[in-house]
């Protein structure tokens, strides 16, 4: 019964190589959202769409592609693969874009990419 | 502008109170609390609105203070299963995306 899933948990790559995380949510929320937090704990905002529209670009290098084919699903797909890309990838999502206000995110489990 | 959060970590006893600080330079039209233990995803606490109001569930309560753009998060009789890293996430007004604290780590010890 979960709300916010993403696959995979753990995913562990060579450098140059590229790979793609998926993030699914049953809520029936229109908005989902992409965030990296680093070693320090540090969660920064990368993407968001709402039905399907990207809303949120923040200044990500552009190896970094979120793909959404349908409200419920927003993947992210990295190209070239750097050690410093080494972070644990949150996705979340919310009701609306947050401007009303009981809406927040609800954060999917997360996955631990480790870049070698 | 990131909010700043205060104390960067602290550690309590069992039954003991703490209060954690978020600030912003900027005006706000809600603070979103969210609590991450080791491991795991940031799960959602409470949410205040501009207009001062102060909210609680159970032992857990928060206020906002419109005129300073500030929250604070009171945990009061602390429990083992308070420990943990707390983040306050701020929504400026016109905004559609939370800008989150570096967070406060929380340890409860026996």
């Amino acid at each position: 019964d979960t709300a916010v899933s993403q696959t995979p948990k753990y995913l562990v790559t060579q450098m140059g190589n590229d790979k793609s995380i998926k993030c699914e949510q049953n809520l029936g929320h229109d908005t989902m959202y992409w965030y990296k937090q680093d070693s320090k704990k540090f969660l920064k905002i990368m993407f968001s769409y709402n039905n399907k529209e990207l809303i949120i670009n923040e200044t990500v290098p552009n190896r970094f592609s979120p793909k959404s084919p349908d409200k419920a699903h927003l993947n992210l797909h990295i190209n070239s693969l750097e050690l410093g890309d080494s972070a644990v990838y949150f996705c979340a999502s919310s009701h609306g874009r947050l401007l009303s206000g009981t809406d927040t995110q609800y954060f999917g489990p997360g996955t631990r990419l480790t870049v070698l | 502008q990131q909010p700043v959060q205060s104390p960067q970590a602290v550690i309590l006893r069992e039954g003991e109170d703490a209060v954690i600080n978020c600030s912003s330079s900027k005006a706000l039209y809600s603070v979103h609390w969210y609590r991450q233990k080791h491991g795991e995803a940031p799960v959602f606490l409470m949410i205040l609105l501009k207009g001062g109001e102060q909210k609680g569930h159970e032992k857990i309560s928060a206020s906002f203070n419109e005129k300073k753009q500030q929250s604070s998060l009171y945990l009061t009789a602390s429990q083992l299963s308070y420990s943990g890293t707390y983040f306050c996430g701020t929504l400026g007004a016109g905004s559609y995306q939370l800008t989150f604290g570096k967070g406060t780590k929380l340890s409860v010890i026996p």
